[in-house]
């Protein structure tokens, strides 16, 4: 069975800093799709990125990057510059071919961005 | 207006009530999700449905029932509420495109307090 892990649970940061949301998978499948979502205070996901196992290209959106790297398993999310408004809760999920099972989904990171 | 919907958006009810959550969709897609959100440990499917006449448990549907009325519809029941049921729930479609490269829409999430 497929694995998503987000080991920090909460990350504070002052605002302007960078700050690297780490999320590490686990999939025996050579075929799959990873993705990051946000969870403002207000509840709603709000879909980010989704990136297949076979485009290991880092992308950058504004102030938003992704490292995707299989060798280590990883897909890890930079914001750069933070802004208050990025305060939320983070999820990377897996998504394996035909996604059958639906989404899995780490436990999330509670991110805080202090003015 | 918004692809998925979800009813009620919150809802308090108590131990040993039948409550049922209801999400409708105007995507036209066939594939339907129940997720529930803890706090602290992201998201879990609890029942999925590829059609109307395919409805599959996923990882936590103990406690659970669903019912896929039609096409656009699908509806989560607790028949028995108990505490520990208190959750965010969520609601999600999708549509495979034939290439395992597809989105899966969430609705904004219904909140659901048992007492």
């Amino acid at each position: 069975a497929q694995k998503v892990t987000q080991a920090q649970t909460e990350i504070s940061v002052v605002e302007k800093e960078d700050v690297t949301l780490d999320c590490v998978y686990e999939t025996r499948d050579t075929t799959y799709y990873l993705f990051w979502y946000k969870q403002p205070p207000s509840g709603e996901l709000v879909f980010l990125i989704r990136r297949n196992s076979f485009d290991e290209q880092n992308e950058i959106s504004g102030r938003y990057s992704w490292n995707f790297q299989k060798s280590t398993s990883s897909f890890n999310f930079t914001i750069t510059a933070s802004q208050v408004v990025d305060s939320a809760v983070y999820f990377c999920a897996l998504r394996l071919r035909g996604g059958a099972d639906g989404l899995t989904f780490g436990k999330g990171t509670h991110l805080i961005i202090q003015p | 207006d918004a692809d998925v919907t979800q009813t009620p958006r919150n809802r308090i009810t108590k131990t040993g009530k039948r409550i049922m959550l209801e999400c409708s969709q105007t995507k036209g897609h066939d594939r339907m999700y129940w997720y529930r959100q803890d706090p602290g440990l992201g998201l879990r499917l609890i029942y999925y449905s590829f059609d109307v006449k395919d409805i599959n448990k996923g990882e936590i549907s103990d406690g659970y029932s669903v019912s896929r009325q039609a096409q656009a519809k699908f509806s989560l029941s607790l028949e028995s509420a108990i505490p520990n049921q208190t959750a965010l729930y969520f609601c999600a479609t999708s549509d495979p495109d034939g290439t395992g490269d597809y989105e899966q829409y969430f609705g904004p999430g219904t909140r659901l307090t048992v007492t």
